[in-house]
């Protein structure tokens, strides 16, 4: 079974342009999450999807993330424009039917110059 | 919402010892706790899951506690070994099974 695939996995940009990243979850896994990651602490949520319903964006500041999950597989993550301060991983995770376990991809490493 | 404390400090060890990571939790005791693994560059991978009505779980030379008083687990690596090296992270439901809140994790570095 091919886990949560990510990518880029690296992107450097400059700030004010806009990035987007890409998350194709384990087949058959309704649900869909986009973590954030700074360097020493853990992750935290910005958004999960119930296939293709956000719900629970609380945590994603909206002025320039956007998040979209289209026939409720593939997502896509988007900041725009980039700040310096969202240099940092952003983790896709799967949880699947009725167990707990959450599957994370690799992430996706953003640096903003 | 939880707060969960790890600590930020590494934990060195020997090889063959036992490491011991502690996890606290502040406010209500959750369903369940994970446990997870993440090396440099890569994401986190499930370990272990205990449920509140579990006092222990083991799995091969892992062994995770749930203490509900102390709102605290422990995880336990026996027989520690070079490659269980790495930043172990805990985690706490906080939405029914549909939202894992982390803590900051532990790093383990494991010496010969």
């Amino acid at each position: 079974e091919a886990g949560v695939v990510q990518s880029p996995r690296y992107k450097i940009i400059e700030k004010k342009q806009p990035v987007a990243f890409w998350c194709n979850p384990i087949s058959g896994h309704n649900t869909l999450y986009w973590y954030l990651q700074n360097l020493g602490q853990g992750p935290e949520l910005l958004i999960r999807y119930e296939n293709e319903e956000a719900v629970d964006d609380s945590q994603l500041p909206k002025d320039r993330f956007s998040a979209e999950r289209l026939k409720g597989v593939d997502s896509t993550l988007k900041i725009q424009p980039a700040e310096l301060g969202d240099s940092a991983v952003y983790l896709c995770a799967n949880r699947g039917g009725s167990g707990n376990t959450i599957y994370f991809g690799e992430g996706s490493w953003l640096t903003v110059v | 919402s939880q707060k969960i404390e790890q600590n930020s400090e590494a934990l060195n060890i020997q090889e063959g010892k036992t490491a011991t990571l502690t996890c606290n939790y502040t406010n209500y005791s959750p369903a369940y706790l994970q446990w997870y693994r993440q090396d440099p560059g890569r994401g986190p991978v499930f370990l272990l899951l205990i449920r509140e009505n579990e006092k222990e779980k083991r799995k091969e030379r892992l062994k995770v506690t749930f203490d509900t008083t102390l709102k605290q687990s422990l995880f336990h690596i026996t027989a520690s070994q070079p490659a269980d090296s790495a930043t172990y992270l805990c985690a706490l439901d906080e939405g029914g099974g549909n939202k894992l809140t982390f803590g900051t994790g532990t790093q383990l570095k494991v010496e010969l």
